[in-house]
């Protein structure tokens, strides 16, 4: 199975801010017919289930606000958002869905500081 | 728009059999532009894809489950259903039933899921 590490397991991050989460894959996700990424970024807030964000490494699902933004190729990404909300509070999970069984990273946890 | 809705028993006891319904409604489950997937997610750990099912009724399971689980779906009354066979206490979690986009293997739209606690 593909493993998902993601960095670090929580972020505290001030109102207005910059907040970087990392994903890390233990192979590439990076498939070389069409030179795209298989990979997602989901958000979770208590009590709800994950929401999509981003796939294919770095395209918004419809609806999510362009704060959010997704870089990275092959086996090293990362999920930015640009100008932290209050609303932004929540647990963020990668998810490689390069081959089966689609593996998810064990999620960091967003808050403000 | 689609919404999913899980339903089944909140505590299933040891040995026995875990089962769960996924009610697809505001679109058609044999559309045929979707596959119908169930994940879970064990108290303080991360999401598991435990497997997903296709309109016509074939699925993929996760090789670390296949020998307990089976799916099916039921395309007249808009639901897929998930078992879950001989459970143990490391089988308690919410469950998850969403939807994958044929061709994709990313989930655009979730349930709120359901806590299953196994438990004598």
């Amino acid at each position: 199975d593909i493993v998902m590490t993601q960095s670090p397991d929580s972020l505290a991050v001030s109102l207005g801010e910059r907040a970087t989460i990392n994903c890390k894959s233990s192979q590439s996700v990076l498939y070389s017919s069409n030179n795209k990424n298989y990979l997602a970024w989901y958000q979770q807030k208590p009590g709800q289930p994950p929401k999509l964000l981003i796939y294919w490494a770095s395209t918004r699902e419809s609806g999510v606000p362009d704060r959010f933004s997704g870089s990275g190729s092959g086996a090293d990404f990362a999920l930015t958002i640009s100008s932290l909300q209050a609303e932004d509070v929540a647990v963020y999970y990668c998810q490689q869905y390069f081959e089966t069984p689609y593996t998810f990273g064990q999620g960091t946890k967003l808050e403000i500081k | 728009q689609v919404q999913l809705q899980e339903s089944g028993p909140g505590l299933v006891k040891p040995s026995q059999t875990l089962s769960l319904t996924c009610t697809v409604s505001g679109g058609s489950i044999n559309s045929g532009d979707y596959y119908w997937s169930w994940i879970r997610q064990q108290p303080g750990k991360g999401l598991e894809c435990i497997g997903y099912i296709y309109y016509n009724g074939g699925a993929y399971y996760n090789p670390s489950l296949k020998s307990r689980v089976t799916m099916s779906v039921d395309t007249s009354k808009n639901h897929f259903s998930l078992n879950l066979r001989s459970v143990t206490a490391a089988d308690t979690a919410v469950y998850y039933c969403a939807r994958r986009p044929g061709g994709y293997c990313y989930f655009d739209l979730w349930g709120r899921g359901t806590l299953v606690t196994v438990s004598p």
